[in-house]
């Protein structure tokens, strides 16, 4: 069974505030994927990691910021949140090993107020 | 310009019944296809998947069926139960693809008791 994890679960903030999304996994995958979904639309991959020190952008151009200094951990960053930043944050990692079957956290629902 | 697309938003059943679902896909780039399983405030969940070279794949109650010349694909639930009641999304991959999988909008699934 897949380990991988995401706090805060719901977030409910102001605008301006700095936030700091965790997602971390145990699998030892060295690729992860920040996707991010709005009610009823698909995911929209935002940012994704093929290991240590390595990050890109995804298909869905987002103002939020990652990094990956760590095999299991790959925190997402807003710097100013606004109310166009509410939606659902989900975090996923891979192996090449699993044809390409991707392992979701939970995910974050954000609020921006 | 979505290249996955879930047309129906929206599906009943009656428990017992089949379930079918589809999915339509425009890159013929597509080499391998799945199918995700989403309850609200969850991650998606790994269902089943289909390589290109393949028109079917069998788990239980669920079977895949894919159609590369009108690139269709569909996934069947039978018999349909109340607990498969979710949010279904087709995803598809392009070999060697850095951003890995491209997903629809998914679709709703509720099974009537």
């Amino acid at each position: 069974e897949a380990d991988i994890y995401q706090t805060p679960r719901y977030l409910v903030i102001g605008t301006g505030k700095k936030i700091t999304l965790e997602c971390s996994q145990t699998m030892g995958h060295d690729k992860m994927y920040w996707y991010q979904q709005d009610p009823g639309m698909e995911l929209h991959l935002i940012h994704y990691s093929y290991g240590v020190n390595s990050t890109e952008k995804g298909d869905l151009s987002s103002e939020s910021t990652v990094s990956r200094i760590r095999t299991e951990h790959f925190p997402l960053t807003l710097e100013s949140a606004r109310p166009s930043h509410t939606s659902q944050y989900l975090c996923a990692s891979t192996n090449p090993g699993h044809n390409n079957e991707q392992f979701f956290g939970p995910g974050t629902r954000l609020t921006v107020l | 310009d979505q290249q996955v697309k879930q047309n129906s938003p929206s599906l009943s059943v009656q428990e017992g019944r089949i379930s079918i679902l589809n999915c339509d896909y425009t890159n013929s780039m597509f080499d391998y296809f799945l199918w995700y399983k989403k309850y609200p405030a969850e991650g998606p969940t790994f269902l089943i998947s289909i390589s290109s070279i393949k028109d079917k794949n069998e788990d239980g109650r669920f079977t895949v069926f894919l159609n590369k010349s009108a690139k269709h694909l569909s996934l069947h639930i039978v018999p349909s139960q109340p607990g498969d009641s979710a949010v279904y999304f087709c995803a598809a991959r392009i070999s060697g693809s850095a951003r890995q999988l491209t997903f629809g909008s998914g679709t709703q699934l509720t099974v009537l008791p």
